[in-house]
């Protein structure tokens, strides 16, 4: 069964301390990996896909890397702004032509100023 | 370019009572996934709509069902609402599965069962 978590579940940081969320899986065939924020009460808004174990991806204060067991998001300087729920997904093929991205718990990251 | 859209954004239902959710997929997207979240957790998957059917299911029971219209929006139906099935419900649209695009969720309806 395809799996996902996230550690840590919870983080705080100052402004401007650089850190790591971890996400780890267990997939058979993965066919992506997927960051996303979150923000209260808004749906989950798309920051990245990785598709190969070495891929790198960068979005501002944000940089996505992809292993073959898991994927870390490095924030880098963050700011206040940047406090949300961070949530990966997986995606494997399914029959029928169907497809299931598969989400972790997410990590809870506040910024203080 | 129009997002996911979503309707209602809340509501509220007595246990027993039956209710229809909707969503307009992002423009371009074809594929309509739905999702519950519950507070504190990542969304769970219900199923996926592609060319109106049904293509694949999560660990759903039967009364949640859905469908899909030639224009590609979709609807969610739950029957027989428990307290349980109170969360944040979470439309979702793609390109075709075959495509492995990412997911764009919209807002979500937050439906609270009392």
């Amino acid at each position: 069964e395809d799996q996902v978590t996230q550690s840590p579940e919870a983080l705080r940081l100052q402004e401007g301390e650089s850190s790591s969320l971890n996400c780890s899986y267990t997939v058979s065939g993965l066919r992506g990996l997927f960051w996303y924020r979150q923000d209260p009460g808004k749906g989950p808004e798309f920051l990245f896909t990785l598709y190969s174990a070495g891929e790198e991806k960068e979005k501002e204060r944000l940089k996505a890397t992809l292993t073959k067991k898991e994927s870390f998001l490095h924030i880098t300087a963050p700011k206040p702004e940047d406090s949300a729920t961070y949530l990966c997904a997986v995606l494997a093929p399914r029959d029928n032509y169907g497809q299931n991205f598969v989400f972790g718990p997410g990590t809870r990251l506040s910024v203080l100023p | 370019d129009a997002g996911v859209t979503q309707s209602p954004t809340h509501l509220i239902k007595t246990r027993g009572q039956q209710v229809t959710l909707r969503c307009s997929p992002k423009s371009g997207h074809d594929t309509v996934s739905w999702y519950q979240q519950a507070l504190g957790q990542g969304p769970q998957f219900i199923f996926q709509y592609y060319e109106e059917e049904e293509r694949q299911r999560g660990n759903f029971p039967d009364r949640f069902s859905g469908h899909q219209f030639p224009n590609y929006s979709s609807e969610l139906n739950v029957n027989a609402l428990l307290l349980g099935d109170s969360a944040l419900y979470l439309c979702a649209s793609s390109l075709a599965p075959g495509r492995y695009s990412p997911l764009h969720f919209g807002n979500g309806t937050r439906l609270t069962v009392t």
